[in-house]
């Protein structure tokens, strides 16, 4: 069976500095996919990047970006110039096979100083 | 695009009534939807995964009787939470997967917060 860990319950950073949440899983799959998800205080979740294993290169998407070892089964997160807008909960998740299901982490909440 | 969404936002119910949440899919076809539960700064808890026209697959400990799901069309699923009490006050999300869409995206609605008295 597949997990996925987040190990960080809270993360804090000044706003404009750069934050990484990590997160690692465990899966016999050899064809999946990665996923970090943001939830704001309005609870709507929404999709930040997405990773497929068979692609080497890290995705990134304008301040975020990930860093996928394959190897180590580690998928954390990077936000570079942190704002204010950026506090949310933190989800990482894996998904495999053909039933589109999804594994979340327990997640982690980050809080953005001013 | 990819826009889900559920009603109704919240809902404040009698303990012994039942509660139906709907969930659609705006602006796309979902060949497949999904039922979470969250508890307040815990993750989502999957509690069963529907196909258009056919029964609900249930999450392990998920009482298939109490959450009803019927997902009648390909932008429409629907949870009825039967005979609630109480500790079935909790926030609910639904998502869905489009067809033809990347493997294994979901689009999340916007939740629904049910209370039961």
């Amino acid at each position: 069976a597949q997990t996925v860990t987040q190990s960080q319950p809270e993360m804090s950073v000044q706003e404009a500095e750069t934050v990484t949440l990590s997160c690692t899983y465990d899966t016999s799959e050899s064809d999946y996919y990665l996923f970090w998800y943001k939830q704001p205080p309005s609870r709507q979740m929404i999709l930040v990047i997405r990773q497929e294993a068979y692609k080497q290169q890290n995705a990134t998407e304008n301040r975020f970006s990930v860093n996928f070892q394959k190897a180590a089964k580690s998928f954390s997160l990077k936000i570079s110039d942190s704002q204010l807008g950026d506090a949310a909960m933190y989800f990482c998740a894996f998904g495999a096979g053909n039933t589109g299901k999804l594994i979340f982490g327990q997640g982690t909440t980050l809080q953005v100083k001013p | 695009g990819a826009v889900v969404s559920q009603h109704p936002s919240r809902v404040i119910c009698k303990s012994g009534t039942s509660v139906k949440i709907e969930c659609r899919s705006l602006d796309f076809q979902a060949t497949t939807m999904f039922w979470y539960r969250q508890f307040p700064k815990k993750s989502l808890m999957l509690m069963a995964t529907s196909n258009e026209g056919s029964k609900a697959t249930y999450e392990q400990g998920v009482e298939k009787d109490k959450f009803l799901i019927n997902h009648a069309s390909l932008t429409l699923s629907t949870l009825t939470v039967t005979s609630a009490h109480p500790e079935d006050s909790s926030f609910y999300i639904c998502s869905a997967r489009r067809a033809g869409g990347f493997e294994s995206e979901q689009f999340f609605g916007p939740g629904t917060r049910l209370t039961v008295l």
